[in-house]
């Protein structure tokens, strides 16, 4: 079993559709990401959550909307998507935020259409 | 503005090349810089974290070192299996509560047999 696990993997949505992405993490840990990574650019944070608390959204626009019912798991919903939201999404979790390294899920690729 | 900057883009070796990867930053301060690995369609896998200049961390035939602007990955005797893309990201005091990372573009290595 992983450490941090997404599903699904791969998710094609019309722009019109509501969907979520879930992430769960089996490792213990306390802050948990959502990182957003688009073809020739860099990753890119989107949210982060210590303990359950939302410390830092990333100017992601309302489209996207996370939620961490518990420290294990971390959703994202997605509501009418734009072409150029096509990209596949990560989470991440690690001990905490200090000097702790971050371990990814397998991400989930989504193409909006 | 903080930057993190990886060259090449792209490296292609031969089995046994030896080669270096860059990864230049520009932070206000330093918290750690990570080292990851990303296999195509998969989430970054954790190689290295630096903090201070100086330092040096290996795994296998892969060695990690850190100055005051910049990071080397060195590849020693590169075999097929190490190609992937190699993603450098930089940790800064001021994010230290949120565990934000600051990704550079890759290098994408390719070793062939």
């Amino acid at each position: 079993e992983t450490g941090v696990t997404q599903t699904p993997r791969h998710l094609v949505m019309g722009m019109t559709n509501k969907k979520s992405l879930k992430c769960e993490q089996h490792l213990g840990h306390n802050a948990m990401y959502w990182y957003k990574q688009s073809a020739k650019k860099p990753l890119e944070l989107m949210f982060v959550y210590s303990l359950e608390e939302r410390v830092e959204n990333n100017s992601v626009p309302s489209r996207f909307s996370p939620e961490c019912p518990n420290s294990s798991h971390l959703f994202l919903h997605l509501h009418t998507l734009q072409p150029e939201d096509s990209a596949l999404y990560l989470c991440a979790s690690s001990q905490g935020p200090v000097d702790t390294e971050a371990f990814f899920g397998q991400g989930t690729r989504l193409t909006v259409v | 503005e903080d930057q993190v900057t990886q060259s090449p883009e792209a490296l292609r070796l031969q089995e046994g090349e030896s080669s270096s990867l860059n990864c230049s930053y520009t932070v206000s301060g330093l918290r750690g810089l990570f080292w990851y690995r990303q296999d195509p369609g998969k989430g970054p896998e954790f190689l290295f974290t630096l903090y201070s200049a100086g330092e040096e961390k290996e795994k296998e035939r892969l060695k990690a070192t850190l100055t005051k602007k910049e990071s080397f990955l060195h590849i020693t005797a590169p075999k097929p299996e190490d190609s992937a893309t190699y993603l450098c990201a930089v940790q800064e005091y001021g994010s230290s509560n949120t565990g934000k990372l600051i990704f550079g573009q890759g290098t994408t290595l390719q070793v062939k047999p």
